[in-house]
């Protein structure tokens, strides 16, 4: 089936102005990761959901950025009035399950990410 | 806390062995993983060890782990190069969760 998508997969904003980025799970998976890649940077975690709630979400940087998840499904980040160093690539994951499962169930599938560029 | 450190470079000859290492702080971490990143795509899981293996082979790819000093590494035989990417690794967090943290990541350039 497919893998994980994600959307737009280039973004170019102003600074101050909000974003809204998406990630499209492999269907079934119910376990969803959002990480942030800073240049030249290792991926820094900011949010886990399990089905629509998240139980972690220790790594968002400040209160300009939040998350939701509907259905089990979707989710979107959002950055709200956007600076210089919010520019990243922003990835997502998506396993079939959280821990407990399996190694196959606990594989993260990351999509191909949004470069997001704040002027 | 947790953390996780690569060196950031290796350049190799096309033929040659590949060996990146990587250090991490979390005695109780269960799993521990290489990704690789090409340009403009995301991860792609290469391989993962078990923190009880000291040695895993998957074909041209051999995962070493000394969990007394806490190093990991990745050999790449007969590095080629479509090997050329960046190289992560990470290990899983504590807790009910599979949350990754991962190193810098290492840029593997091969030369003819």
């Amino acid at each position: 089936g497919a893998g994980v998508s994600q959307s737009p997969s280039n973004k170019v904003t102003e600074k101050g102005k909000d974003v809204e980025l998406r990630c499209d799970p492999i269907s079934g998976h119910t376990a969803l990761y959002w990480y942030r890649q800073s240049l030249g940077q290792g991926l820094e975690f900011l949010i886990y959901f399990q089905g629509n709630s998240a139980p972690d979400k220790s790594g968002l940087p400040s209160d300009r950025f939040s998350a939701e998840r509907t259905g089990g499904s979707v989710s979107t980040l959002t950055i709200q009035r956007t600076q210089q160093e919010d520019s990243a690539v922003y990835l997502c994951a998506s396993t079939r399950n959280h821990r407990g499962g399996d190694r196959d169930q606990e594989t993260q599938y990351f999509g191909p990410g949004t470069r997001l560029l704040v002027l | 806390g947790e953390d996780v450190e690569q060196s950031l470079f290796l350049s190799v000859r096309e033929g040659d062995s590949s060996v990146i290492n990587c250090t991490y702080t979390d005695s109780s971490s269960t799993y521990l993983y290489w990704y690789k990143q090409e340009p403009g795509a995301g991860l792609q899981l290469l391989t993962y060890i078990f923190s009880n293996m000291d040695m895993k082979q998957d074909q041209r790819l051999t995962v070493l782990l000394n969990k007394k000093d806490k190093h990991l590494s990745l050999r790449i035989a007969d590095t080629q190069t479509g090997d050329s990417a960046i190289y992560f690794c990470a290990e899983s967090s504590t807790g009910g969760y599979n949350k990754l943290i991962f190193g810098a990541g290492t840029r593997l350039a091969v030369h003819p």
